[in-house]
């Protein structure tokens, strides 16, 4: 069975420090999606990443992708307050026989960042 | 740009009801999906589209029907509800199949059934 596993599933950081989401898979993929969503909120995309190595950044958030390891960092920076929000990963599989995608989400790690 | 629009956003329903959730998007993709996301969970694929007139089952299809007359348009049906589809569903969209410009999703609707 496939599974995308994220850790951990709750963080609570202090403003200011630094801290990494780690999503682990275990079926081959190279296309890789970072979410976030709001409480009662719709999911905003964050990244995307479509190869082996792949590293994208946006302000204090910085993913990365090891195909090889079946491994995708968030890295979050100097933690604002603002970041508060559940962050899904999701590995994009191939149906079988098939071209089309299908995202498998990991459970989402709650994170809360206080003052 | 409205995107993916999902109505209604809220719904109670009893036991052995039905009803439509409905999906929109103007982005003529291709590619749409529905999705339902279970308390502190992960959203899960009900079905999906990949285009007018194709549907297909996700991972959690039991209890659900889709039909996709037009691009615009992929109306989820739920035709006995049971308290196991309580949750939020999410409408996407893609324009490619593998959505490697990113999916977009709706607002969601949360359903209770009581």
């Amino acid at each position: 069975e496939l599974k995308v596993e994220q850790n951990p599933l709750f963080l609570s950081m202090q403003e200011g420090k630094n801290y990494t989401i780690y999503c682990n898979y275990s079926t081959t993929s190279d296309r890789l999606y970072w979410y976030r969503q709001d409480p009662g909120k719709s999911l905003e995309s964050l990244f995307v990443l479509l190869s082996n190595g792949a590293v994208k950044q946006e302000g204090r958030l910085m993913a990365s992708l090891d195909t090889k390891a079946r491994l995708s960092t968030l890295h979050i920076t100097a933690a604002v307050h603002d970041l508060s929000a559940t962050y899904f990963c999701a590995v994009d599989i191939r149906r079988s026989g098939g071209s089309q995608g299908n995202l498998i989400f990991g459970k989402g790690t709650k994170l809360s960042v206080k003052p | 740009n409205a995107g993916v629009t999902q109505t209604p956003k809220f719904r109670i329903l009893k036991i052995g009801q039905s009803m439509t959730l409905q999906c929109a998007q103007d982005m003529n993709h291709n590619y749409m999906y529905w999705y339902r996301q279970d308390p502190g969970m992960g959203l899960k694929l009900i079905y999906y589209s990949v285009g007018a007139g194709i549907t297909d089952k996700g991972e959690v299809p039991n209890g659900y029907n889709v039909s996709r007359s037009t691009t615009e348009d992929f109306p989820l049906r739920l035709e006995l509800a049971a308290p196991s589809q309580t949750s939020v569903y999410f409408c996407a969209s893609s324009y490619t199949s593998t959505g490697g410009d990113g999916y977009t999703f709706g607002s969601g609707t949360r359903l209770t059934v009581v």
